[in-house]
């Protein structure tokens, strides 16, 4: 049972180059999330997936697109990175059987955009 | 609006005192509150949540935290710190939303980072 897991760990990407941040969990949750966090400024909410076949924006959506592959997996994209796109990138899940409210978070994705 | 803020950005204890991390929250109605640890490099962990009943919680590693509603705060606290405790700390609220089989999205304070002094 690996929890939520998510590929690359670290990425450098050159101003305008895209990628996808992939997000997998094995936990049979429902709904899925993506976050980034600055220093100072906590975690903020990019998109999330409340159950399988729906996306909705966070706090901070632009700049990102989502897709949510299966129940399993939830990816992040950057179609033209920027430098304010520097950040560590968590996923996470939560719902299960009945209402399993907190959330379970992956190891990060450290990204920088030079 | 809702909201979270921890007012402490950084909080230097000596190991085996005692530590309280403040939480203060803005919030419409009955809030789901919960504690995070994230150690250097590390994703974060669980550490403890409230959503009902006793206004006491306890959580892993001997932390535990208070639900006080008058002063809309959700402060944690471990009688004895020791060195491995050293970490950042994040307080979060739970959104209303809550939908069988789903969770829910969560509202995070900044964040502070506890040092353990030898």
């Amino acid at each position: 049972n690996a929890g939520v897991t998510q590929t690359p760990k670290f990425q450098v990407l050159k101003t305008g180059q895209s990628m996808t941040l992939q997000c997998a969990q094995d936990m049979n949750h429902n709904s899925m999330y993506w976050y980034r966090q600055d220093p100072g400024m906590g975690l903020r909410l990019i998109y999330y997936s409340a159950s399988e076949g729906t996306t909705d924006k966070g706090e901070v959506p632009n700049g990102y697109n989502v897709s949510r592959l299966n129940k399993r997996e939830f990816s992040l994209r950057l179609e033209s990175a920027a430098p304010s796109q520097t950040s560590v990138y968590f996923c996470a899940s939560s719902g299960g059987q009945g209402v399993t409210y907190e959330q379970y978070f992956g190891p990060g994705t450290r990204l920088t955009v030079t | 609006a809702q909201s979270v803020t921890q007012p402490d950005i950084h909080i230097t204890v000596s190991e085996g005192a005692s530590l309280e991390l403040r939480c203060n929250y803005s919030y419409g109605a009955t809030p789901y509150l919960f504690w995070y640890v994230q150690s250097p490099g590390q994703g974060l962990q669980l550490l403890l949540k409230y959503f009902s009943g006793d206004t006491l919680v306890q959580g892993i590693k001997g932390f535990e935290a208070e639900f006080k509603r008058s002063q809309s705060s959700f402060n944690l606290r471990k009688p004895s710190v020791h060195w491995s405790d050293a970490a950042e700390y994040f307080c979060a609220v739970g959104a209303i939303v809550m939908i069988y089989n789903q969770g829910g999205k969560l509202i995070f304070g900044q964040g502070t980072e506890l040092s353990v002094k030898p």
